[in-house]
């Protein structure tokens, strides 16, 4: 069964504190791995795919990794402004994508 | 452009009344389509799926159902609402023939009191 664990649960950072948000998997043929950002009462908004072990992308502060079990998201020099939930979530069959619990980030400045 | 609609944003039901949440995309053909819910302060379950028009999937058994009148219509339902259905409920889209991302909508806060 498609499988998708996050850690920590939540995390408070310092603002200009690095860190990195986990997620584990556990899929038959890995199809994409999504990661969201969801503010609080708003819809998960779109940030990175990945596809492949070895793959990375960034985009401002943030960096995802992606290994045959696990992929990261890193927070460089995070600001007030990054605190969200951040999910994780893997393509399963019939394209139907199976998030994890997420990890509510809070930055205080 | 791609959009999706999802709507009311927010509804207060009481308990045994009926539910219709609808969602709309536009700008494109033939989209997978998902109805999600999210309790507080947890991830999203995965409630329906349709790959076309008429054809729905179930994940979980419960007190809704899902329909698909058209190629980009999904609607939510339920005859009798339970305090259980509360939550956030979210649409999402996106193409099978693409490996692209999925699009959600803003979102319907539903509260059965």
């Amino acid at each position: 069964e498609d499988q998708v664990t996050q850690s920590p649960e939540a995390l408070r950072l310092q603002e200009g504190e690095s860190s990195s948000l986990n997620c584990s998997y556990t899929v038959s043929g890995l199809r994409g791995l999504f990661w969201y950002r969801q503010d609080p009462g708003k819809g998960p908004e779109f940030l990175f795919t990945l596809y492949s072990a070895g793959e990375e992308k960034e985009k401002e502060r943030l960096k995802a990794t992606l290994t045959k079990k696990e992929s990261f998201l890193h927070i460089t020099a995070p600001k007030p402004e990054d605190s969200a939930t951040y999910l994780c979530a893997v393509r399963g069959g019939y394209n139907k994508l199976i998030f994890g619990a997420g990890t509510r980030l809070a930055v205080h400045p | 452009s791609q959009t999706i609609h999802q709507w009311p944003a927010t509804l207060v039901q009481p308990v045994g009344s009926p539910l219709s949440l609808e969602c709309t995309v536009e700008g494109t053909s033939n989209p997978n389509l998902y109805w999600y819910r999210q309790a507080a302060g947890r991830g999203l379950q995965l409630l329906f799926y349709s790959v076309g028009i008429g054809q729905i999937s179930s994940e979980v058994p419960q007190n809704l159902s899902a329909s698909r009148p058209q190629d980009r219509q999904f609607i939510l339902s339920s005859k009798k609402l339970l305090l259980s259905d509360s939550g956030f409920y979210l649409c999402a889209w996106t193409l099978s023939s693409r490996g692209g991302g999925y699009t959600f909508g803003s979102g319907t806060r539903l509260t059965v009191v």
